[in-house]
Order: C-alpha cells, then sequence, then structure tokens
C-alpha cells in the first residue's frame, strides 16, 4: 500500500543511548516532516525538508539531527537519548512545503519512544 | 507566526447527536485549513481542507467545516456522530508562502455515548 513507512513502531531507551528512527514514503513526494506528539500539546515540528538536499529546524529541534538521504527517505537521529524526549514521534510527507502541502499531509502511524 | 486553538480539550456527545468542535487560527494572510482525525495508536488522516472558494467545505466520513473569516475560526461539524467516530481531532493551519510546514492545535477528544 502507497503511504508512510516508519521503524520502528516501538523503542525503549535509556538516556544518554542513540538512535535513527526511520521513515519512507513511496508518494514521490518532495517534502518530509518530523512532528512529535506529546498529551495536550498536539503535534509540534521537530524538522522538515522542503525537498531532497535541504532540511530546515522547527518549533524544537533540540536534540535531534535529521538527514534527507534520498527523496524517498527522511531519517530522525537522537544522539544522546533523554526522559524529555519521551514521545509519539510521527513522520509525514506532501506534494510541497507551502499551501498546507498542496493535498495535504500524508502520515506514518508513528513510533511511540520512551527513555528511561 | 502562525498558531492554532482548539479550545475544548475533551467533548463527549450521544451517538446520533450533533458534533461541532471548535477551531481558531492566526495567520496574518489567506490560511490554508486542515482537519485530521487520529484514531487510537494511528497517524492522522486528513478529514477534509479549505484553500479557497466557498467557505463551506465537506469532507471524508459525513464531516464539514465552516471558514469565517471576521472570526478566525474554522469549526468542524458533523449532523449525526456514530460510535465510530470517537478519536482525537487535530486542526491545523498553513502559509500559502514562505518555508513553513503545517502549524497543529492542541486536539479535541472525542468521547461517543452509547
Amino acid at each position: 500500500n502507497a503511504g508512510v513507512t516508519q521503524t520502528p513502531k516501538f523503542q525503549v531507551l535509556k538516556t544518554g543511548q542513540s538512535m535513527t528512527l526511520q521513515c519512507a514514503q513511496d508518494m514521490n513526494h518532495n517534502s518530509m516532516y518530523w512532528y512529535r506528539q506529546d498529551p495536550g500539546m498536539g503535534l509540534r515540528l521537530i524538522y522538515y525538508s522542503a525537498s531532497e538536499g535541504t532540511t530546515d529546524k522547527g518549533e524544537v529541534p533540540n536534540g535531534y539531527n535529521v538527514s534527507r538521504l534520498n527523496k524517498r527517505e527522511f531519517s530522525l537521529r537522537l544522539e544522546s537519548a533523554a526522559p524529555s524526549q519521551t514521545s509519539v514521534y510521527f513522520c509525514a510527507s506532501s506534494e510541497a512545503l507551502q499551501m498546507g502541502g498542496v493535498y495535504g499531509y500524508t502520515f506514518g502511524s508513528g513510533t511511540r519512544l520512551t527513555v528511561v | 507566526a502562525q498558531s492554532v486553538t482548539q479550545p475544548d480539550i475533551h467533548i463527549t456527545v450521544s451517538e446520533g447527536a450533533s458534533l461541532e468542535l471548535r477551531c481558531n487560527y492566526s495567520y496574518g494572510a489567506t490560511p490554508y485549513l486542515f482537519w485530521y482525525v487520529q484514531s487510537p495508536g494511528q497517524g492522522l488522516q486528513l478529514l477534509l481542507k479549505y484553500f479557497s472558494g466557498d467557505t463551506l467545505v465537506q469532507g471524508i466520513k459525513g464531516f464539514e467545516a465552516e471558514f469565517k473569516r471576521s472570526q478566525s475560526s474554522f469549526n468542524l461539524r458533523k449532523p449525526s456522530v456514530h460510535w465510530s467516530d470517537a478519536a482525537e481531532y487535530f486542526c491545523a493551519v498553513g502559509a500559502d508562502t514562505g518555508r513553513r510546514a503545517l502549524t497543529f492545535g492542541s486536539g479535541t477528544r472525542l468521547q461517543v455515548q452509547p
């Protein structure tokens, strides 16, 4: 099925460990995003990539890095995990950055990360 | 900067009753407005979007939303709620220009009573 695939679905890390969240889309979308979802705070943008070869910081980028590996893949890395990074992480993609992505965003099913 | 406010954190309605979820936005130019729904343990699914033209937009699953520029609102409505509508609903605003991704509200959780 066409869409956005995120791996892993669940992960438990110890404080200080590193990990990379993977995201791939097969819709030939230009723009990709990483959001985190926390109770009562909605979705907050971590990083985004308007097009292949570009990345930009969002609202809450501290403690994260990203790589737009190619047009399909956009990974999120936690270099030294902290308990404050316990959250559900969503990757999304869209046709374009502006105008809400033109047709809106397509979301992956999320990665539930717990840092202990 | 663009922002979205969803004043209601949690709403409970009876099955068959009508529903209205509120959304207020802040954006200087013409906004691009969206409603998304999230079922438990799932990602977000697009319900409907407003770009321009008719201020009443129809979406999937029988939902509609009305854009009111004078009130900076984009409220979501459904005439008769079904138990399967229980979920969390997010309003979002996008920019027409510039390097800005969608900004989401904090969400409204809908509970449906039998």
